[in-house]
């Protein structure tokens, strides 16, 4: 079964631009988690979708926004980007369902390395 | 709000020799616990988690970790080290919110392993 899948793997972008990054999930898996991870903010939680819908949403700005399709493949937007925004942003997927299943395990994607300049 | 400590952000230790990993977290009911590790310009990967049940979990390569409710601790440990543990270890913690699927992280510990 493949893994979860993130496109592009590498990304740099100027101050002031937007950017979109891709996520796959693994096949079945309907939950689509979003990180950013940084050296000094460590991981934090972006935003959650299941079955298209937003489920929960971390303590970022409103310039991050994201979108899941019919088919479990997830977006995250930035807009205006800053140079704060330098990152490696993870995406996880999980059979999660409707219910509360915390111990459903998260399946990391390998990231994308965002550089804004 | 959730949180996790990891005590050390560096540990560096010779090969063959206890890995110990600190973890703390902030007292939640229930808590379920994990620990990812990060190998360099890879995602993270699973080692073990704490559900519910049994306190002492074995996970993958030879890592386990115990979760001590009176210590609000889930120190992660393997009794021999190997080059190949050298990585970055993060500990995190899931709860709280009806449905949510949110992961609160530690720090990360970096570990390297010595020859």
């Amino acid at each position: 079964k493949a893994g979860v899948t993130q496109t592009p793997r590498y990304l740099i972008k100027t101050r002031g631009q937007q950017v979109t990054l891709s996520c796959s999930p693994i096949s079945g898996h309907r939950s689509v988690s979003w990180y950013q991870q940084t050296p000094g903010q460590g991981l934090q939680f972006l935003f959650e979708y299941f079955s298209e819908t937003q489920r929960n949403k971390g303590n970022f700005p409103g310039r991050f926004s994201g979108r899941q399709f019919s088919n479990s493949r997830s977006e995250m937007n930035v807009s205006t980007l800053e140079l704060g925004d330098s990152a490696l942003y993870l995406c996880a997927s999980s059979l999660a369902r409707q219910d509360f299943t915390p111990w459903d395990e998260q399946f990391f994607g390998p990231g994308t390395r965002l550089t804004v300049l | 709000a959730q949180s996790v400590t990891q005590l050390g952000s560096h540990v560096s230790v010779s090969e063959g020799a206890l890995v110990l990993l600190r973890c703390n977290y902030s007292s939640s009911v229930p808590p379920y616990l994990f620990w990812y590790v990060q190998y360099p310009n890879q995602g993270l990967q699973l080692l073990l988690k704490y559900t519910t049940g049994a306190t002492l979990v074995k996970g993958i390569n030879g890592f386990e970790a115990e979760f001590k409710k009176s210590e609000t601790s889930f120190h992660l440990t393997k009794p021999s080290a190997h080059m190949s543990d050298a990585a970055e270890y993060f500990c995190a913690a899931m709860g709280g919110i009806q449905g949510a699927q949110k992961l609160v992280f530690g720090q990360g510990t970096r570990l390297t392993i010595n020859p």
